[in-house]
């Protein structure tokens, strides 16, 4: 079956670590979006890339960095520049990034908190 | 800007009764406007869109959302609640970006709680 793989489900950072979570498609999707979900606040957009090696800045970038070596993988890193990480990290994926009429498909999610 | 609002954090209904979840929008320009539906430690799951066409768009589930664009609104309704259904649901407005990509912006979500 197609779809969206994040790994690790939970994952706990230490102060000053860098961590990389990730996600991986197998849907041949072109666009790729990286969100952060806190309680009562809904999704909020970290990062997005409409093609391979290229990738925009989404409204909360600071303290993230990504990657999109290839067209299945968007890895993101928590960088220890981000001071608040504890939060639900989702990542989605859509077939065709112009026209915006196609849904989102979503991962199930890295939980990630700080020790 | 783009922007959607959920004025509800929470719709408590009773099972076998009618539920609405409600969606309000501003966008310039034709809104393209989608639901998903979010259960614990889950991603979201994609229920319904709206385009362009007929103003009553069916979806997953058995859910259904009106387009009115005269309240600028997009509620999400479905005829007979099931317990099943408690999760939490997000409304979203598509929004376009430079060199004619998009994106998607979402509302705070509300909870949706069917009682037995």
């Amino acid at each position: 079956d197609g779809g969206i793989t994040q790994s690790p489900k939970y994952l706990f950072r230490k102060e000053g670590q860098n961590v990389t979570l990730s996600c991986e498609q197998n849907l041949n999707h072109d666009a790729m979006y990286w969100y952060r979900q806190d309680p009562g606040q809904g999704l909020r957009l970290i990062y997005y890339s409409q093609i391979v090696n290229d990738f925009q800045k989404g409204d909360i970038a600071e303290g993230y960095s990504v990657s999109r070596e290839k067209k299945e993988s968007f890895p993101l890193t928590v960088t220890s520049a981000q001071k608040n990480p504890t939060a639900f990290y989702l990542c989605a994926s859509s077939i065709n990034p112009l026209g915006g009429d196609q849904p989102q498909h979503f991962g199930d999610g890295t939980r990630l908190s700080i020790l | 800007a783009q922007s959607v609002a959920q004025p509800e954090d929470q719709v408590n209904v009773a099972e076998g009764n009618p539920l609405t979840v409600k969606c309000t929008y501003s966008v310039s320009g034709n809104p393209y406007l989608f639901w998903y539906v979010q259960y614990p430690n889950r991603g979201l799951q994609f229920l319904l869109k709206y385009i362009t066409g007929d103003n009553l768009v069916k979806g997953s589930y058995g859910f259904e959302a009106e387009f009115n664009k005269s309240q600028t609104s997009f509620h999400l309704k479905k005829p007979s609640a099931l317990v099943s259904d408690s999760a939490l649901y997000f409304c979203a407005v598509r929004d376009l970006v430079s060199g004619g990509y998009n994106k998607l912006i979402f509302g705070a979500g509300t909870r949706l709680a069917v009682h037995p």
